[in-house]
């Protein structure tokens, strides 16, 4: 069965200081996709950014990249220069295939950033 | 452009009831996918809407049920209310069924 994990529950980062928020996945398919969203208190889950099991460059967007080490099976976020309203939680989520050619996410139970001034 | 849309924010019944909570798809997107999310926990897939039809569900009882619409917008119902049923419900919508999901911003469900 398909997986993600999140090991770190919080993590705490300074303003301005960049900040790598762990994930890795388990699965048998070849082709896949990651992901990541971002949740404020608010609720709404906000997308970040995607990584194809095929694209050969990790996936960057404005200060967000994300490490995709195929062979370990990670999906890394890293935010570089933290800013205050990057305090939330955040989700790694893996689209599973399905049949007739639709899909699902899975996601893994979140990490919480506190951004500090 | 709007965005993914849920309605109501919040929402407070009790037990045995039924609800239905709605959900409007950002522009150009005609597939919808609700999710379930507890406390403290990520997101658990429910089903996912495409033509009008359910084309997948997750691992939820029968008790949880869906339409979608011609333009698009979908409901979630939910009969028999239990306990555990208390969750933000989210609303994703893409461009098609295998795109990118885009969330709204849920409703909160407190079942009494």
């Amino acid at each position: 069965a398909q997986k993600i994990t999140q090991t770190q529950p919080g993590m705490f980062v300074q303003e301005k200081e960049a900040v790598t928020l762990d994930c890795t996945y388990d699965t048998s398919d070849q082709s896949y996709g990651l992901f990541w969203y971002k949740q404020p208190s608010s609720g709404e889950m906000i997308f970040l950014i995607y990584q194809g099991s095929y694209d050969e460059q990790n996936a960057t967007e404005g200060r967000y990249s994300l490490n995709f080490q195929k062979a370990r099976k990670s999906a890394n976020l890293v935010i570089s220069a933290s800013q205050l309203g990057d305090s939330a939680m955040y989700f790694c989520a893996m689209r599973e295939a399905l049949s007739g050619g639709y899909n699902k996410l899975i996601f893994g139970a979140g990490t919480r950033l506190a951004v500090h001034p | 452009d709007a965005g993914v849309t849920q309605s109501p924010t919040h929402l407070i019944k009790t037990r045995g009831q039924q609800v239905t909570l709605r959900c409007s798809p950002k522009s150009g997107h005609d597939t919808v996918s609700w999710y379930q999310q507890a406390l403290g926990q990520g997101p658990q897939f429910i089903f996912q809407y495409y033509e009008e039809e359910e084309r997948q569900r997750g691992n939820f009882p029968d008790r949880f049920s869906g339409h979608q619409f011609p333009n698009y917008s979908s409901e979630l119902n939910v009969n028999a209310l239990l306990l555990g049923d208390s969750a933000l419900y989210l609303c994703a919508s893409s461009l098609g069924p295998g795109d990118t999901q885009y969330f709204g911003p849920g409703t909160r469900l407190t079942v009494l």
